[in-house]
């Protein structure tokens, strides 16, 4: 079975910390993205990854696909930070891609 | 701004209704996904239309069903509604397999 894990579910950090959040997947995929979704609902593409690590501003992801791990990393960490934090993979089915598997969700939550 | 808008933002109504969500992607995206966030089930991935052509179908129930049209905008139609359908409906657009651009989503309730 296709399986995507997070960890943890819930994280309460202070202002400042460096947080990191965990996504681990059972089998081979094409690609990883990382989500936010925001109290309000919405949603917002944050990485999409197939190996190495990317950075933008103070969020890094990196993924070790020989692991299937991948995490998320916010450094100096903010209120505006608090969110809900999704990890989604494409796996691959029989040679071709399939569909995003969405984790169930880390919630952050930044004190000021 | 994603660029991706869905309409209604809000919808609620009764069990037994059909209702109608509409998603316009982004300029150039021919891919249109559908999905649907319930809160016992998280995000689940529904249908996916590639210009105009169903490409992927993933936990659609048979009264759902979906269209994209030649201008690419796409409609997702729930009918019989039950309760279990209140969720929020999320529509998302890409090019190809690339990273998707999520609209802003209805929020469904079944009363």
């Amino acid at each position: 079975k296709n399986e995507v894990e997070q960890s943890p579910q819930n994280l309460t950090a202070q202002e400042g910390e460096f947080i990191t959040i965990n996504c681990s997947y059972s089998v081979g995929i094409s690609a990883l993205h990382w989500l936010q979704q925001h109290p309000g609902g919405g949603i917002v593409s944050l990485f999409m990854l197939s190996s190495g690590k990317k950075k933008h501003g103070r969020l890094i992801a990196t993924i070790n696909i020989q692991e299937k791990h991948s995490s998320l990393h916010i450094t100096a960490s903010h209120p505006r930070d608090s969110a809900v934090y999704i990890c989604a993979v494409r796996f691959f089915y029989g040679g071709s891609q399939g569909n995003l598997i969405f984790g169930k969700g880390t919630k952050l939550s930044v004190k000021p | 701004d994603s660029g991706v808008t869905q309409t209604p933002k809000h919808l609620i109504t009764a069990t037994g209704q059909r209702v109608t969500l509409r998603c316009s992607p982004r300029s150039g995206d021919l891919s249109v996904y559908w999905y649907q966030q319930s809160l016992d089930q998280g995000l689940q991935f529904l249908i996916q239309y590639y210009n105009g052509e169903e490409r992927a179908k993933g936990n659609i129930l048979e009264r759902f069903s979906a269209q994209q049209f030649p201008d690419l905008h796409s409609e997702l139609n729930l009918s019989s509604l039950e309760l279990g359908d209140s969720a929020l409906y999320f529509c998302a657009s890409s090019v190809e397999y690339n990273e998707q651009f999520f609209g802003p989503g209805t929020r469904l309730t079944v009363l």
